[in-house]
């Protein structure tokens, strides 16, 4: 069956940096658009970005655009998402998703002093 | 990129019909037929209930259905039943190449 499976998540001060992965089974990950969304506590879905199947169109939110980075491996079927210069207002639940519709489960991400 | 608009809550008795508006611009919802539909309850992973204004992913219930005219999206309700109540958040394509969600909308069975 398919499978989402994030990890990297954990508690970071402001400014440093996280790289999220989401590794996948179940589908051709290598014919799929993937994206990154996060939801704060308590709060609403935000969209971070989304990369193409084959990695070479990457487009993310303004919120985090110059600080986080979407990539693929699609010889490992894993999904990344580097992120810099963390912010307090970054800590989120991160689910990595894929157009069709399957979510992970997502991993916790904090930003605190 | 701004959130679309939602209403904050929709509610309704079992076996009625309620709808969710998801208003944005010609930019987003207008603009593209994009707009999917995601119902989530409390603690668990959302769930996509409709792509491409009208779709249903095989396996969701035909009492759910979507709708665009102009800039506002709709998810109706049919037949509302008890295990409908969740949040609900509409999400388009932009003229960005970008996504955006909407506010989302807490539904309450009455």
């Amino acid at each position: 069956q398919v499978q989402l499976v994030e990890s990297g998540g954990g508690l970071v001060p402001p400014g440093r940096s996280l790289r999220l992965s989401c590794a996948v089974s179940g589908f051709t990950f290598s014919s799929h658009v993937m994206h990154w969304v996060r939801q704060a506590p308590g709060k609403g879905l935000e969209w971070v970005a989304f990369i193409s199947s084959d990695g070479n169109n990457k487009y993310c939110a303004d919120s985090v655009k110059g600080r986080f980075t979407i990539s693929r491996d699609n010889s490992k079927d894993t999904l990344y998402l580097q992120m810099d210069s963390l912010r307090v207002e970054d800590t989120a639940l991160y689910y990595c998703l894929t157009a069709g519709g399957y979510w992970g489960q997502g991993t916790q991400v904090t930003v605190s002093s | 990129q701004s959130a679309l608009t939602q209403p904050a809550s929709v509610s309704g008795s079992p076996g009625q019909s309620i709808a969710i508006s998801c208003t944005g611009t010609s930019s987003d919802v207008g603009g593209y037929d994009y707009v999917s539909w995601y119902q989530q309850h409390p603690g668990k992973v959302p769930k996509l209930m409709i792509y491409d204004v009208n779709n249903r992913p095989s396996g969701v219930s035909n009492r759910f259905s979507g709708s665009k005219s102009g800039n506002t999206a709709s998810l109706t309700i049919s037949g509302l039943q008890a295990e409908d109540e969740a949040d609900y958040y509409c999400c388009s394509y932009t003229s960005s190449s970008t996504f955006v969600f909407g506010t989302g909308t807490k539904v309450t069975v009455l």
